[in-house]
């Protein structure tokens, strides 16, 4: 099992643009999750999915952000437009059973300029 | 309102000693706890977890402590080992927040040889 794998590791994009970030999720696990860590706030909830459908969204900063998951193997996190401040690492991760909690991927870090 | 503090951001432990970690909690209706793991560059990865029923639980050299009354939780480590030193995150879920975990911010460890 290669675990959750998130695409691109780093992404240094300007201001303004639109920035893409992917997550595939592990086989079989239901609930996805897209954190954001950052040295402030630590590893902060941006939007969770049950099987595909967005269940909680009060973390999304602002409307500039957004996230999809079209099927249960794929996910998208959009920023637009990007701003300085949303400089920080994002981890997608997904469960099955709250025993184990999450499997995490390894991050996008995220600097916008 | 951080629902889980971890008011410690580092903690510096020499080679063969014991490390705690220590966490609290406001939300009453968290009732499964866990730690995670994070080297750099890497995902948080899942250390060891415990349900509200117990008030130990023990995985060889990791020991979770909790004490519901003072909503309180902590991480033992013994003995330290300098492969030991990372950021741990320790989270919580329960209640409404069903399967979702609240992280706390993080404590990062460092275990001198």
């Amino acid at each position: 099992d290669a675990g959750v794998i998130q695409s691109p590791r780093h992404e240094v994009t300007e201001m303004g643009q639109e920035v893409t970030l992917r997550c595939k999720p592990i086989s079989g696990h239901n609930s996805l999750f897209w954190y954001r860590q950052t040295m402030m706030r630590g590893l902060e909830l941006l939007i969770y999915f049950n099987n595909n459908v967005p269940i909680d969204d009060s973390g999304m900063p602002e409307d500039r952000f957004s996230a999809k998951m079209p099927n249960a193997s794929f996910s998208t996190l959009k920023i637009q437009p990007s701003e300085p401040r949303d400089s920080a690492v994002y981890f997608c991760a997904s469960s099955f059973l709250r025993s184990g909690g999450y499997t995490f991927g390894s991050g996008t870090r995220l600097t916008v300029v | 309102d951080q629902q889980v503090k971890q008011n410690s951001p580092s903690l510096s432990v020499q080679e063969g000693r014991i490390s705690i970690l220590n966490c609290d909690y406001t939300n009453s209706m968290f009732d499964y706890f866990l730690w995670y793991k994070k080297y750099p560059a890497e995902g948080p990865t899942f250390l060891i977890s415990i349900s509200s029923i117990k008030d130990k639980n023990e995985d060889g050299r990791f020991t979770v402590f909790l004490n519901k009354s003072a909503k309180h939780l902590s991480l033992h480590i013994v003995p330290s080992q300098p492969g030991d030193s990372a950021v741990y995150f320790c989270a919580a879920s329960g209640g409404n927040a069903g399967n979702m975990l609240t992280f706390g911010g993080g404590t990062r460890l460092m275990v001198k040889p």
